[in-house]
This record gives structure tokens, C-alpha cells and sequence, in this order.
């Protein structure tokens, strides 16, 4: 199965600041590249994703890029709002029928005031 | 209202006493999966199944049975919990795999005493 890895796990910003959260993942079959966040208390929401044949995907104060070569994507925030704060999931797939989801382990973004 | 339900949302139960969390989706989703989650270790697959009478195990399926009769449906079944159990446990469902967004139930905490 996919290996997943996500850094930071833990990251504090001050607010108005950027962030940025990687994920590095192992299968190069990979083509399905989404960010997932869970605010506290709350089940994780999908909050933007890229497919393999785009590079950067863009929606308002966040982004996802990928580097296929490299096997990684990241997440960035712009502008960082105390709503940010939150722990962000990555959760990269190639959408083989025979595998099953692996997500991150999770990165607690901190938006300090 | 397109969702993903699950019940109970809290439950305490004691060592082996069997249990089940149901879990239900409104969306006509082929995709539903079970994930525990644990501080640290972020969210772990369970079991999950690509339609009806089709299940597979996910990363820790030890002490859990599924079901898939219904296309809707789709019970966690812990037939002898133990304490090592005690988590936070998500359902989710996605219109056909994994490279599908995600729609994630409230969750269901429960304690194994």
C-alpha cells in the first residue's frame, strides 16, 4: 500500500502569515492528491485536491501543488485567519479497485494572534 | 440533505460486550469505509467496501467485522471489544473509490472499560 508522510506535524503561524504543509507519498501511480481538514470536534472535510495532470490548483487563500517527480504535494495557506486552525490531512491515491486509503498523520496548524 | 450518519455518537461499553455502530449514507455512494482515530496515528483505515457484498480489510481490521447488504448501509460490528479499542471511529462514503472526495460522518466515541 501507499506510504504517507506528512511535516510538520505540528506548526504555528502567526495570523496573517503563510503556511505550508508537505506530503510525501510512495506509489508513483499515484494521480489523486487531496488536503482534508478537521477542525475540533468535527469530521474531516476535503477541502481542495489535484489530479496528476495539473500542477497547481488555486482557491482563494489556499493552494495545492504537486511535483510528480519528486512524489510530493503541498498545501498552502495565504494570509492565515485564526479559522485555519485546524489538523490537516493529505491522503494521496492512485484509485487502484484493490488498495485501500491511507492518510497522513496529520499536521495541527496553530494560528497564533 | 446529502449525508453520512452514524450512531450512537458516544458509547461506553465494558470488555466483551458485543457492539455494533451503524453507519448510513443518503448519497447513492458505491464507496464506504470505516477509520479509527487515534492521537498521533491520525486516521487509520478499518475496513472498506467498493459495493454491495464486497468488503476488503483495510491497515487494522483485528477485532472488527463489516457488512455491505445494502448499498446504503454499512454496520461496524466489534464482537469481543477490549480496551485497546476505545477511539474515535469514522464512517465515510465516496460516490465510487479513492480518488473521489471523501464525505465523512460526525464520528462515534467509544470508551471500552
Amino acid at each position: 500500500g501507499e506510504n504517507v508522510e506528512q511535516h510538520p506535524s505540528t506548526l504555528s503561524v502567526q495570523e496573517g502569515d503563510s503556511a505550508v504543509i508537505k506530503c510525501t507519498y510512495s506509489d508513483s501511480a499515484s494521480n489523486y492528491f487531496p488536503w482534508y481538514k478537521q477542525e475540533l470536534g468535527k469530521r474531516p472535510q476535503l477541502i481542495i485536491d489535484i489530479r496528476s495532470n495539473v500542477g497547481e490548483k488555486k482557491d482563494q487563500r489556499i493552494a495545492v501543488t504537486l511535483n510528480k517527480t519528486a512524489k510530493h504535494f503541498s498545501l498552502h495557506i495565504t494570509e492565515t485567519q485564526p479559522e485555519d486552525s485546524a489538523v490537516y490531512f493529505c491522503a494521496p491515491h492512485s484509485g487502484g479497485g484493490a488498495d485501500g486509503l491511507t492518510f497522513g498523520k496529520g499536521t495541527h496548524l496553530i494560528i497564533q494572534p | 440533505e446529502a449525508q453520512v450518519t452514524q450512531n450512537p455518537r458516544y458509547l461506553i461499553t465494558v470488555t466483551g460486550k458485543k457492539l455494533t455502530v451503524t453507519c448510513s449514507q443518503n448519497m447513492n455512494h458505491e464507496y464506504m469505509s470505516w477509520y479509527r482515530q487515534d492521537p498521533g496515528l491520525g486516521l487509520r483505515q478499518i475496513y472498506y467496501s467498493m459495493n454491495v457484498e464486497v468488503t476488503d480489510k483495510g491497515d487494522v481490521p483485528e477485532g472488527y467485522k463489516v457488512s455491505r447488504k445494502e448499498k446504503r448501509n454499512f454496520p461496524l460490528i466489534l464482537e469481543s471489544p477490549s480496551p485497546n479499542q476505545t477511539s474515535l471511529y469514522f464512517c465515510a462514503s465516496s460516490l465510487v473509490g479513492l480518488t473521489d472526495t471523501q464525505y465523512f460522518g460526525p464520528g462515534t466515541r467509544l470508551t471500552v472499560l
